[in-house]
């Protein structure tokens, strides 16, 4: 069955330095999402991304996020400078569905952890 | 901005028994979607509901969209089923995530 593919697992970083987080959605899939969730804390909504360009964003995802895909499979996050309060469970998911098509079942990936120090 | 709340927060069963969490939300919505996080963090998508009652399994989930609630019932509970069990909404502020319900399903 197909599934969504994150990496790294884990990733441990020093404050203000940039991480680039990957994920590999399902391949037919046209929709893709970032979430984030704090420990102990409710999963938050990041990103969305639909034909190349973000289709919606939260308060959360300020300048210091970016979403690319840059080679047709792989969609990264990445963080530019990160803060102690970046450090979360950082889920990627992805749907099918074509323009408009929201309100599809998503396929989350397992995560990962980044820990900023 | 939706709010969406769930309850109860924390839920203990004994294995068998039929299982109801419910989730309320306060802006109307597009979609409706429930969601089980293992114990090692892993999301799973459940069900997605714009209207009335879909089922899998032993899972059954319901939406009343005048009333801005939906509930997740499991019958025949299972120590399996323990997880955390998110409500999503997605409208016009994107998605927004309710807080979870801990199950516990004892042997």
């Amino acid at each position: 069955e197909p599934e969504v593919t994150q990496t790294p697992s884990h990733q441990v970083t020093q404050m203000g330095q940039e991480v680039i987080l990957r994920c590999v959605p399902i391949s037919n899939h046209l929709y893709f999402y970032w979430y984030r969730q704090i420990l102990g804390q409710k999963v938050e909504f990041l990103v969305s991304f639909y034909n190349n360009e973000i289709s919606e964003k939260s308060e959360i995802f300020d300048d210091q996020f970016s979403v690319e895909r840059p080679d047709g499979s792989n969609f990264t996050l990445k963080i530019r400078s990160t803060k102690l309060e970046d450090s979360a469970m950082y889920f990627c998911a992805s749907s099918e569905g074509a323009a408009g098509g929201r309100g599809e079942t998503q396929y989350f990936g397992p995560g990962t952890r980044l820990l900023v120090l | 901005k939706n709010e969406v709340e769930q309850s109860p927060q924390n839920l203990t069963a004994q294995e068998g028994e039929f299982i109801t969490i419910n989730c309320s939300y306060s802006v109307g919505i597009s979609a409706l979607h429930w969601l089980q996080q293992h114990p090692g963090g892993g999301i799973v998508s459940l069900f997605m509901l714009s209207s009335g009652k879909k089922k899998h399994g032993r899972l059954i989930a319901t939406i009343n969209i005048q009333e801005k609630h939906s509930s997740l019932h499991i019958t025949a509970s299972h120590p399996r089923d323990s997880a955390v069990y998110i409500c999503a909404v997605e409208g016009g502020q994107n998605f927004v995530f309710g807080p979870g319900t801990r199950l516990s399903v004892l042997p």
